[in-house]
């Protein structure tokens, strides 16, 4: 059974850093691509980023580039995701989630997730 | 990028069938996902790639996007089908995906 475990969520001031991570087990790791969406209080939900089975490729939403670093391990299963320079508006629930294939990008007749975790929780106060 | 336009809300009586744009415009050149996203759960994935159904998801949920917008129709909808639905397509411009807005499903 596919099972994503998100940590590192919590409070921190506007302008600090917190770094998120998630452990994977169920699957192969390493052939699939992992990825970070959020949802912020009342709003919808935000691909934040996410990063090819390799770590070849990697994507960023707008609102968090130059700011966010996602990074995996895949000796340890796990992807992580360095929130630096946090703003207010990055308040949020963060999800893990699996990509349905080794790729970031869409791949005809293939999901793009499959998989989510239950997420974890960055508040940002100014 | 900004999100995809979608109707805010969208209610059906039990049975009937519910249809949930995506987009303003044709995004027939675009690979349409579809997302269903209940109260206190993980979102689920119900379409990928404009029809593909993943497995378990059930045969009332079904995708459309040979024309405009992308649809998302659901027939004979139950109760439990109420949730957020949003689109979700690759931008291969800026190399990111992007969410619509979101619909939210009531079922009267």
């Amino acid at each position: 059974e596919v099972q994503l475990v998100e940590s590192g969520g919590g409070l921190a001031q506007a302008g600090r850093s917190l770094r998120l991570s998630c452990a994977a087990s169920g699957f192969t790791f390493d052939d699939f691509a992992m990825h970070w969406v959020r949802q912020a209080p009342g709003k919808g939900l935000e691909w934040v980023s996410g990063i090819s089975w390799n770590s070849g490729f990697i994507g960023y939403a707008d609102s968090v580039k130059g700011r966010f670093t996602i990074s995996r391990d895949n000796a340890r299963n796990s992807v992580h995701l360095e929130m630096d320079s946090l703003r207010a508006d990055d308040t949020a629930l963060y999800y893990c989630v699996k990509g349905g294939g080794a790729f970031v990008i869409v791949i005809a007749a293939e999901p793009p997730f499959d998989h989510w975790g239950q997420g974890t929780l960055v508040t940002v106060s100014s | 990028s900004h999100a995809l336009p979608q109707p805010p809300s969208v209610s059906v009586a039990p049975g009937q069938t519910a249809r949930i744009t995506c987009g303003a415009d044709s995004l027939a050149n675009l690979r349409v996902q579809w997302c269903q996203h209940k109260p206190g759960q993980a979102p689920v994935l119900v379409i990928y790639d404009d029809t593909y159904r993943p497995s378990g998801i059930p045969g009332r949920f079904s995708g459309s996007n040979s024309g405009s917008p992308a649809t998302l129709t659901i027939t004979g909808v139950e109760a439990g089908d109420e949730a957020d639905y949003y689109c979700l397509v690759w931008d291969n411009t800026n190399d990111q995906w992007v969410f619509g807005g979101g619909t939210k499903l009531t079922v009267l």
